[in-house]
């Protein structure tokens, strides 16, 4: 099956800090990703769609200024979190589509953001 | 926003058991599908349901996309301890460019 990566698996930083989070599929091309936040026994919430080759398109309450997102080649997409405050820490997942049109999303293990 | 229910939050079931999960939405999506997801892991997918009616087994896992539309349920049988994790149902609307919207998820236990 498809294998997405997520690098670092967790981070610790201090407030006012910038973190990137690497979202990578493996062994497919993903023309979109997706970038989700789950807070602890709380269901995944959509932050943004990342296209390869065009702006993010975020979901509605997500600050794109604070959550920057690129998707520079079909492989890769990146979540930086500017200026972190505690508020931020959460456990950040991505998901990649197989294939330009393909409908199932295969899910990268996710990174774990503690701000102090 | 759409929104899919899920219900009850956490469920406990005997090793060996079976144990059937629903998912009901206010509005139709065009596919479904069901995750589980383990402490501190992303979500692995389970079966996915393209077309109502649609009954699909992965293993011991047997998963209905409803005839509405509205719903669909898993079925896990003759439980066992890695069972245990929580189960999110997802849908996707059309015209949703493949965004996904996610239940709250069930957390099941299974005891030995």
């Amino acid at each position: 099956g498809a294998v997405v990566s997520q690098h670092p698996s967790r981070v610790i930083c201090k407030s006012g800090t910038s973190v990137k989070i690497e979202c990578r599929s493996l062994d497919f091309q993903a023309t979109t990703m997706f970038w989700y936040r789950q807070f602890p026994k709380q269901s995944l919430m959509l932050m943004a769609t990342s296209n390869e080759g065009s702006k993010a398109t975020y979901e509605q309450g997500v600050e794109k200024d604070k959550f920057l997102i690129n998707h520079a080649s079909l492989t890769l997409s990146t979540l930086t979190v500017t200026s972190a405050h505690p508020e931020d820490s959460s456990f950040y997942i991505c998901s990649a589509i197989q294939g330009a049109g393909g409908e199932t999303q295969y899910f990268g293990p996710g990174t774990r953001l503690l701000v102090l | 926003g759409q929104q899919l229910n899920q219900s009850p939050q956490s469920m406990f079931i005997q090793e060996g058991e079976d144990v059937s999960m629903n998912c009901t939405s206010s509005s139709i999506f065009n596919t479904w599908l069901w995750y589980k997801q383990e402490p501190g892991e992303g979500p692995v997918l389970l079966i996915a349901l393209y077309k109502a009616g649609e009954l699909t087994s992965n293993g011991r896992l047997t998963a209905q996309f409803g005839i509405t539309r509205k719903d669909s349920f898993l079925n896990i049988s003759a439980s066992i301890p890695s069972d245990v994790g929580i189960y999110f149902c997802a849908g996707q609307a059309a015209g949703a460019n493949s965004k996904l919207t996610f239940g709250k998820g069930i957390t099941l236990s299974v005891r030995p």
